[in-house]
């Protein structure tokens, strides 16, 4: 059973666009909502994250907004730059349980 | 100065060997993490230990065992290896448990079994 379910699997977007990525968890017990960003041949880092009392976090060009109602949470780049190129994994945990459940990833291309 | 380090960073061998990853880490965390990611980049959770305990064991083969020698340390052995084992395993560490703990990935080790 897949608990967080992310799209698109791939996305291209022209430099200066917005990159939107979605995701959908089941489990509403989980409180903690990480978007990592992983390059080629490195480890995922943490990128930004968010709880679910919030609906919206901003961190410079990126933004999470989240939708506890629907389940749903997104990941917005805005101003794509071409070094934003990467994959993007969003995920869910229960902070009691230190455990992370991560979605499929986003491999997301940005055209100079 | 690398936070967490992983050793070897490729491994290949032929099925049936036992092999062993090392991590280790800098950061003075508590709290480390084996995760796999397969061919198709889906990150799962292995283990994790907590000041050497261990904390988190998933449905995983007891062909894996994971040793923390010190907190600093979290090694994975594989015995028997099977064709299905061919994977990305990445290290990580957090500060201590709960998620309020960012999580720490090394580079990976890319093994292959042939």
């Amino acid at each position: 059973q897949q608990q967080v379910k992310q799209s698109p699997q791939s996305l291209i977007v022209q430099k200066g666009g917005i990159s939107i990525i979605n995701c959908a968890y089941e489990n509403t017990a989980f409180d903690y909502f990480p978007w990592y960003q992983q390059f080629p041949g490195k480890g995922p880092a943490l990128l930004i994250a968010i709880r679910p009392d919030v609906s919206e976090k901003k961190e410079g060009r990126f933004t999470i907004s989240f939708n506890k109602s629907a389940k749903q949470f997104s990941l917005h780049i805005m101003d794509s730059q071409p070094g934003d190129s990467a994959t993007y994994f969003c995920a869910a945990s229960l902070a009691r349980d230190d455990k992370i459940i991560f979605g499929k990833g986003t491999r997301l291309h940005i055209l100079p | 100065d690398t936070a967490v380090s992983q050793t070897p960073k490729y491994l290949v061998t032929q099925m049936g060997n036992d092999k062993s990853i090392k991590c280790e880490q800098n950061l003075g965390h508590d709290t480390m993490y084996w995760y796999k990611q397969d061919s198709k980049k889906f990150l799962k959770i292995m283990f994790s230990y907590n000041n050497k305990e261990l904390i988190i064991n998933e449905t995983v083969p007891n062909r894996f065992s994971p040793k923390s020698p010190d907190k600093a340390h979290l090694n994975l052995h594989i015995n028997s290896l099977e064709l299905g084992d061919s994977a990305v395993y990445f290290c990580a560490s957090s500060q201590g448990t709960g998620l309020s703990y960012e999580q720490y990935f090394g580079p990976g080790t890319r093994l292959t079994v042939t």
